[in-house]
């Protein structure tokens, strides 16, 4: 059983494509996220969604929209698809009640644009 | 700005060698420091969280410490199997949403 589950594990296309990654968890968490892992391994946070409401928006090109249907899944939906969107894009989830806010990670897509 | 600064970046080890990665960051008002392990095509995966300087917390061959500045990932005696990416990263008090600024990682090889 997998907690958090990403489609698809990897996506090539071209330049200018439209495309879409989806996320899904299983553990009852009320926060779900997209962060950004570059060529050097870095990690960066994208967008947070608790309770299907938006409430982490970092500096991201509006050609990236997150949407969330309910609280158990989160959908990254790419425009106009760029060389520099290459990267391995991981959802997250986590509970925003209780001690422990850490988060459980998806496997990853790794996006590669050509 | 939240920052944190891992160090060294690669680390390689012979089995049983004992060593320590060093997590330096910048936060104003420490929620949570974690420690999470990602191996090579897959997620992170969360090891530890600290909350308050002086905070120890132990997994197998891991210990993870923490002080007003720095955290410290203790490997003692590792194995081949304990090769992966460590990676830091703080949570700021007060701040909603459960945002996490993560360090850029120690890639740990041991070598048998």
């Amino acid at each position: 059983d997998t907690a958090v589950s990403q489609t698809p594990k990897y996506l090539v296309t071209q330049m200018g494509n439209d495309k879409s990654i989806k996320c899904e968890q299983n553990l009852g968490h009320d926060t779900m996220y997209w962060y950004k892992q570059d060529s050097k391994k870095f990690l960066k946070i994208m967008f947070s969604y608790n309770n299907k409401e938006l409430i982490i928006n970092e500096t991201v090109p509006n050609r990236f929209s997150p949407k969330s249907p309910d609280k158990a899944h989160l959908n990254l939906h790419i425009n106009s698809l760029e060389l520099g969107d290459s990267a391995v894009y991981f959802c997250a989830s986590s509970s925003l009640k209780g001690a422990n806010y850490g988060y459980t990670f998806g496997s990853g897509t790794r996006l590669t644009v050509v | 700005e939240d920052q944190v600064t891992q160090s060294p970046e690669a680390l390689r080890l012979q089995e049983g060698e004992s060593s320590s990665l060093n997590c330096s960051y910048t936060v104003s008002g420490l929620r949570g420091l974690f420690w999470y392990r990602q191996d090579p095509g897959k997620g992170p995966e969360f090891l530890f969280t600290l909350y308050s300087a002086g905070e120890e917390k132990e997994k197998e061959r891991l210990k993870a410490t923490l002080t007003k500045k720095e955290s410290f990932l203790h490997i003692t005696a590792p194995k081949p199997e304990d090769s992966a990416t460590y990676l830091c990263a703080v949570q700021r008090r007060g701040e909603y949403g459960n945002k996490l600024v993560f360090g850029a990682g120690t890639i740990l090889r041991v070598k048998s």
